[in-house]
């Protein structure tokens, strides 16, 4: 069975430091990864995804995220983060055949002043 | 512009009784999903369809109903028999090998 882990719940971070998210798959084939950003009382918006070809995938709002078979990690990552991005942070693996996603149990983004 | 709606908003329900959360997707896909949303526990899947007429148990269906007679529409019922059923509830639906859109939600809460 697919699983996701995001082993931080929640992240702070300085405005205009640099982010790092983590997220640790495990899937027997090679899978289906997304990032997925949800604001409070709001549905999940689509970061990026990953399908195959160039590990290093590009997403909207500056973020990006690198697919590493060897470590079964996606890590999305934002160079400066902006207070906007205060929010919280799914990882998500799916299955080719079905499209059938699971969920890690999110990461909180704080951003300071 | 295309989308998924669901509706109400905000719900609430009484002891016993049954209460439908509807979800509509104008994108064309055959695939819809409804999910359970606790805090700290990210989305758990309730029933999942791919195709009208057909649809699967997720991995907590029980005191959960569904039905897609639609393509458009894929309703979920929680039951008298869902205890403890105050949560808010997301719908999704994807198309073949593309990621899911989301619904703004229903937050169920009990009277």
């Amino acid at each position: 069975a697919q699983s996701v882990t995001q082993p931080d719940i929640h992240i702070t971070v300085s405005e205009g430091a640099s982010l790092e998210l983590r997220c640790n798959y495990s899937y027997g084939a090679t899978p289906y990864l997304f990032w997925y950003v949800q604001s409070p009382g709001q549905g999940l918006q689509l970061l990026l995804k990953y399908f195959s070809g160039d590990t290093l995938v590009q997403g909207i709002k500056g973020f990006e995220a690198e697919f590493k078979r060897s470590q079964s990690s996606f890590n999305l990552r934002k160079p400066s983060v902006h207070w906007s991005d205060a929010a919280e942070y799914f990882c998500a693996v799916a299955t080719r055949a079905t499209g059938k996603s699971t969920f890690g149990d999110g990461t909180t983004l704080t951003v300071k002043p | 512009d295309g989308g998924i709606t669901q509706s109400p908003k905000y719900l609430f329900r009484k002891e016993g009784q049954n209460v439908t959360l509807s979800c509509e997707q104008n994108l064309n896909h055959d695939a819809m999903y409804w999910y359970r949303q606790d805090p700290g526990q990210g989305l758990r899947l309730i029933y999942y369809s791919q195709i009208v007429n057909d649809f699967q148990k997720g991995d907590i269906a029980e005191g959960y109903s569904v039905s897609r007679e639609k393509k458009e529409s894929f309703p979920l019922t929680v039951t008298s028999a869902q205890k403890n059923p105050t949560a808010f509830y997301l719908c999704a639906s994807s198309g073949e090998n593309q990621p899911q859109h989301f619904g703004d939600g229903t937050r169920l809460s009990i009277l």
